[in-house]
């Protein structure tokens, strides 16, 4: 148990409605990192954290938004969510470059 | 220009016979690491094995063993006696460490199914 939860775990919501996604990690690791999944794509990167308030953009950033206030928790808004951003998104934590990426359960997200 | 590529998009394999998932990479970066991921049907992603650039043996963990070809530039994953539950989507990751920041990059995946 590599101590990452993600909240909620499933949501569906509307065209054009603001999402908040949350990753809540207990290793008090520096790397946190948010992934989409989608069929046929693999994993893509979205944006990740080096450390408190210390972001950078991923390969699919556009209409995704991040915050980390704490060490603990790395928070992926959409702003107005699109039916494109309808996937499985992944938050990961890393202790740091050199070792592995530990995944929380995933967030199914819906969007009609 | 993908920097991972899985060409397998899906295998059958025989329970307890032994399996060769594929993996080629892509970079100039002398220094990096490769990964292997694993993600049953339930959905979560568990970390299997990983090999660095500058390692002289193959990784091995388990069932679980990487064929590393470095002037081929691929990162086959070997898993030996299959199991029903091996039977999962299976990803190749890399990092490129020379830059200090970067993330992993992730290949499409590969999904294994044992047959019994």
């Amino acid at each position: 148990d590599a101590g990452i939860t993600q909240s909620p775990r499933h949501k569906v919501t509307e065209t054009g409605t603001p999402v908040t996604l949350r990753c809540h990690q207990t290793e008090n690791h520096r790397y946190m990192y948010w992934y989409r999944q989608d069929p046929g794509h693999g994993l893509r990167l979205i944006h990740y954290s080096y450390g408190v308030k210390d972001t950078d953009k991923g390969e699919v950033s556009d209409g995704y938004s991040v915050s980390r206030s704490k060490t603990e928790d790395f928070l992926l808004t959409l702003e107005s969510a699109t039916s494109s951003q309808t996937s499985v998104y992944f938050c990961a934590i890393s202790p740091g470059l050199s070792y592995e990426q530990y995944f929380g359960p995933g967030t199914r997200l819906t969007v009609t | 220009a993908q920097k991972i590529t899985q060409t397998q998009p899906g295998m059958f394999v025989q329970e307890k016979e032994a399996v060769t998932l594929d993996c080629t990479y892509d970079t100039s970066d002398p220094s990096y690491g490769l990964f292997w991921y694993k993600q049953p049907s339930s959905g979560e992603m568990i970390f299997l094995i990983y090999q660095g650039s500058y390692d002289q043996q193959n990784a091995t963990e388990g069932r679980y063993s990487l064929n590393f070809q470095k002037a081929r530039k691929s990162a086959n994953l070997v898993i030996s006696a299959s199991q029903l539950g091996d039977s999962a989507m299976y990803f190749c990751a890399m990092r490129e460490r020379s830059e200090g920041n970067t993330p992993l990059v992730f290949g499409k995946g590969t999904r294994l199914s044992v047959i019994a």
